[in-house]
């Protein structure tokens, strides 16, 4: 049951170059997207996020695009950096109503940034 | 900036042994919860908590597991009786609400 799926298990890019995540959900009731980086032996690191009410969100050299119709998102990084090479991963909620708000992961793209 | 720690960072247990994972949120926040990612797997809900309750629980987390927050600061999972299958990484997260979940390090779970 893969409510997100990031269909890319890796993705290597040139330094400078425009790095571009995909992830597609199939539950309707989501309204939280979320991206997370990780490095080895780290736990997930909070990247940015959006709303289901928006379409777009920036900060700083990451974008991330909702497409709600199409139930997608992508997170762009741009410039990419060699630091940026880790594994990212996509991440819905869809508020209970139970005050809690579980996230639904995806299995993770691994980015390789080639200086 | 604060973070979520994590104790211990690698635990290794014997089959059908209890064990007790530690986790301290940051200090504001008022959700917390616990993941776990089994080797080569994608990172999986176990359990939400908030107002001193489980607010939340996947199926993984049956009878055998139980969460406490014992003293205001630290929130606790338990395993009671370890299975081979347990072995994965296990992740504590706290937020303030709905939008944000602040991950710590991790504890390494392996069981014999």
């Amino acid at each position: 049951d893969q409510q997100v799926k990031q269909n890319s298990p890796s993705l290597s890019v040139q330094e400078g170059r425009i790095s571009i995540l995909n992830c597609d959900y199939t539950n309707s009731m989501f309204d939280y997207f979320l991206w997370y980086k990780k490095y080895p032996a780290e736990g997930p690191t909070f990247l940015i996020s959006i709303s289901s009410i928006k379409d777009k969100n920036e900060d700083g050299r990451f974008t991330v695009f909702l497409n709600k119709s199409a139930k997608h998102l992508s997170l762009h990084i741009v410039p990419s950096q060699p630091g940026d090479s880790a594994v990212y991963f996509c991440a819905a909620n869809a508020y209970s109503g139970a005050g809690s708000y579980q996230l639904t992961f995806g299995k993770g793209t691994k980015l390789s940034v080639i200086p | 900036e604060p973070e979520v720690t994590q104790t211990p960072s690698h635990q290794v247990t014997q089959m059908g042994q209890e064990v007790i994972l530690r986790c301290v949120p940051i200090s504001n926040h008022l959700y917390f919860y616990w993941y776990r990612q089994i080797l080569g797997q994608k990172v999986e809900f176990l359990v939400s908590f908030y107002n001193n309750e489980i607010s939340e629980k996947s199926e993984i987390f049956d009878d055998q597991f139980s969460v406490e927050r014992p003293d205001g600061s630290n929130f606790t999972l338990k395993i009671r009786s370890t299975k081979l299958e347990d072995s994965a990484m296990y992740f504590c997260a706290s937020g303030a609400g709905f939008n944000e979940q602040f991950f710590g390090p991790g504890t390494r779970l392996t069981v014999l």
